[in-house]
């Protein structure tokens, strides 16, 4: 059974261009959840989607966007990069039931320059 | 509101001995406990889960780890440290409303020789 499959693993961009990475989950899955991890916040929880719908969105700026489609692979997308954005990005998928437990792929390593 | 707490960033011990680490939890309402493992440049690996059955839940790798109520606490726990374990481990809580997790900062495990 395959696993979570974010692409692309390492992305370098210049500050001020957009990016957009891509999630496919576990086969049946329908929820995705993205995360950023930094050394100085930790993970912190950006939103989640199940059935092409956002059920959850953490505080982060507008700047930061996502969608699911309806095969469930879902994508998310940063404009106007700044320096603060560099950051390890992981994608989670589950069943969609709150409680289930989820399944981090290995992460996408932005880095803004 | 949730949130969670783990005691320690870093610990250390030698191979063979036992392991401890220690994580406490807030939650408005009945949660949902996990420990995740992320080795370097890794994703995040589900160790086990507490969703309200067993108070002693048993894991992969011989961790496990007890839930207890009255002290908010989900402390994981290994009989004997071995050097694949060397890694950083989160506790994590979430509701079966929220469809989010609320991750810990983590504590670096570091395993001697």
């Amino acid at each position: 059974k395959a696993g979570v499959t974010q692409t692309p693993r390492y992305l370098i961009k210049t500050r001020g261009q957009q990016v957009t990475l891509s999630c496919s989950p576990i086969s049946g899955h329908r929820s995705v959840s993205w995360y950023q991890q930094t050394p100085g916040q930790g993970l912190q929880f950006l939103f989640e989607y199940f059935s092409e719908t956002q059920r959850n969105k953490g505080n982060f700026p507008g700047r930061f966007s996502g969608r699911q489609f309806s095969n469930s692979r879902s994508e998310m997308n940063v404009s106007t990069l700044e320096l603060g954005d560099s950051a390890l990005y992981l994608c989670a998928s589950s069943l969609g039931w709150g409680e289930d437990e989820a399944f981090f792929g290995q992460g996408t390593r932005l880095t803004v320059v | 509101a949730q949130s969670v707490t783990q005691l320690d960033s870093h610990v250390s011990v030698s191979e063979g001995t036992p392991v401890l680490l220690r994580c406490n939890y807030s939650s408005s309402y009945s949660p949902s406990l996990f420990w995740y493992v992320q080795h370097p440049n890794k994703g995040l690996q589900l160790l086990l889960k507490y969703t309200s059955a067993a108070t002693l839940v048993k894991g992969i790798n011989g961790f496990e780890a007890e839930f207890k109520k009255s002290e908010t606490s989900f402390h994981l726990t290994k009989p004997s440290a071995h050097m694949s374990d060397a890694a950083e481990y989160f506790c994590v809580v979430t509701t079966g409303t929220t469809y989010k997790y609320i991750f810990g900062t983590g504590t670096r495990l570091k395993v001697l020789a």
